[in-house]
């Protein structure tokens, strides 16, 4: 156990569909983020919420679209997928005014895209 | 941030200590050394960190070299629950910096 939950862990939708992860963190802290990871690359930064602002957009696609409502809640809202979107979404979290403190990750997301 | 390297496998034989190593030789004076292993269908889980001073808690031991250049964790008894892909990471400031894992190290840990 983490702290970090992910749902759904699997998820198969096809290119048209519109579906949300979801990420909630128990750790009382206040940062979260989105990473992507694909086979054999390595993982990549989407999204950084801070005190529940966006401070970074990695230059993500806009068929991703976050969401922060509160410092223990995230989300990734999809929409009009491609195969090459499928791999494991990482959701993270760290205490940001603690320089020192590690990210703190969920077991992911399997996304799926047919 | 400082870039690392590590062999890409290594073997160690079950109850035994796996001692896993890690080059940073660009290392800058405020950026800590820290692990994360990945098993396989679950997230990276974060091991241990540490500055310039050995590291010690309940899942590994982390040895820094006097001049910061590189460092080794230690698991002391390893066990099949710790067959994992380790990382190696240096980083000054995880609430501004991005978060970059390598290539890691393959542990299979065999009976």
């Amino acid at each position: 156990e983490t702290g970090v939950t992910q749902t759904p862990r699997h998820l198969v939708m096809g290119m048209t569909n519109k579906k949300s992860l979801k990420c909630e963190q128990h750790l009382g802290h206040n940062a979260m983020y989105w990473y992507k990871q694909s086979a054999k690359k390595p993982l990549e930064l989407m999204f950084v919420y801070s005190l529940e602002e966006r401070v970074e957009n990695n230059s993500v696609p806009s068929r991703f679209s976050p969401e922060c409502p509160n410092s223990s809640h995230l989300f990734l809202h999809l929409h009009t997928l491609q195969p090459e979107d499928s791999a494991l979404y990482l959701c993270a979290s760290s205490q940001v005014d603690s320089g020192e403190q590690p990210q703190h990750f969920g077991d992911g997301t399997r996304l799926s895209i047919l | 941030d400082a870039k690392t390297t590590q062999p890409p496998s290594m073997d160690c034989a079950e109850g035994r200590a796996a001692n896993l190593p890690c080059n940073h030789s660009t290392i800058s004076g405020n950026e800590y050394v820290y692990w994360y292993r990945q098993i396989h269908s679950q997230g990276p889980q974060y091991i241990i960190h540490g500055l310039k001073n050995n590291e010690t808690n309940e899942m590994a031991s982390l040895i820094i070299t006097e001049d910061r250049k590189s460092s080794t964790l230690i698991l002391p008894h390893a066990t099949l629950r710790d067959t994992a892909v380790y990382y190696c990471i240096v980083i000054s400031n995880f609430g501004n910096e991005k978060l970059t894992f390598g290539t890691g190290t393959r542990l299979t840990i065999i009976p």
